[in-house]
C-alpha cells in the first residue's frame, strides 16, 4: 500500500531563516506531487505542484520554492522565511486518479 | 473556471442526530468530486469520491453523498453523528486538470 511521509512534523524558525520541508512517498511510482498551505482557520492552498521529476508548477507568487529531486520525494524551501510564512503545511500525491492522498503535515512558526 | 462552495462554515449538532453538509460546485460538464475530512492538527483524508454511474456514494465511517447534476450540488450526509465526527470537512471538485478546487471547509461541533 501507498504512504505519504512528511517530516519535521512541527519547526519553529526565526524570520530570515531558511526551510527545507520534506515529502517522500512510497509504494507507487511516478505520483503526482503538490505542497499545500493553511493558515489559522482558513482553507487550503495550492502553493506547488509537480508531475515528473524537475517538473515544478508554481501556483502562488511567494518567496517559497519547490524541488522535486526523485521521483517520490518533494522538498518545499525558502532562503528567508517570512512571518507570513506560518502555517501547516500539507504534502499530497495522486495517481491516475484525481483523488489525492495527504500527508500528516508540518506546522511551522515563524518566530 | 471550476468552483466549490461550503455555505456551511460552521454547524453544530448533537450527537445521534443526523447530517447533512453542503457543498455547490461550478463545472460546466461532469466533474470529479471528492469530501475530505481533517482532524485537527492532522492531514485530510479522503471520506468518498464520485466518478460516474450511480449518484449515491458511499464512503468510510458511515458517510455517504449524492450527486445533484441539476442543483450542481455534492452534499455530504450521515444518519447519526457520533463525537468522533467532529472535525473539519472540505468538499473538492477536479476537471480534466491535475488539480483539485478544495471549498473552504466546514467545521463540525458534536454535542454530547
Amino acid at each position: 500500500s501507498q504512504t505519504i511521509h512528511q517530516w519535521p512534523a512541527t519547526l519553529v524558525q526565526p524570520v530570515g531563516s531558511p526551510l527545507s520541508l520534506e515529502c517522500t512517498v512510497e509504494g507507487t511510482s511516478n505520483p503526482n506531487l503538490y505542497w499545500y498551505r493553511q493558515a489559522a482557520g482558513r482553507g487550503l492552498q495550492l502553493l506547488f505542484y509537480s508531475v515528473g521529476i524537475g517538473q515544478i508548477s508554481s501556483e502562488v507568487p511567494q518567496n517559497l520554492s519547490a524541488s522535486r529531486p526523485q521521483d517520490r520525494q518533494f522538498i518545499l524551501s525558502s532562503k528567508k522565511l517570512l512571518l507570513s510564512d506560518s502555517g501547516f503545511y500539507l504534502c499530497a500525491w495522486s495517481g491516475r486518479g484525481y483523488e489525492q492522498y495527504f500527508g500528516p503535515g508540518t506546522r511551522l512558526t515563524v518566530t | 473556471a471550476q468552483s466549490v462552495t461550503q455555505p456551511d462554515i460552521h454547524i453544530t449538532v448533537s450527537e445521534g442526530a443526523s447530517l447533512e453538509l453542503r457543498c455547490n460546485y461550478s463545472y460546466g460538464a461532469t466533474p470529479y468530486l471528492f469530501w475530505y475530512v481533517q482532524s485537527p492538527g492532522q492531514g485530510l483524508q479522503l471520506l468518498l469520491k464520485y466518478f460516474s454511474g450511480d449518484t449515491l456514494v458511499q464512503g468510510i465511517k458511515g458517510f455517504e453523498a449524492e450527486f445533484k447534476r441539476s442543483q450542481s450540488s455534492f452534499n455530504l450526509r450521515k444518519p447519526s453523528v457520533h463525537w468522533s465526527d467532529a472535525a473539519e470537512y472540505f468538499c473538492a471538485v477536479g476537471a480534466n486538470t491535475d488539480k483539485l478546487i478544495f471549498g473552504t471547509g466546514t467545521r463540525l461541533q458534536v454535542f454530547p
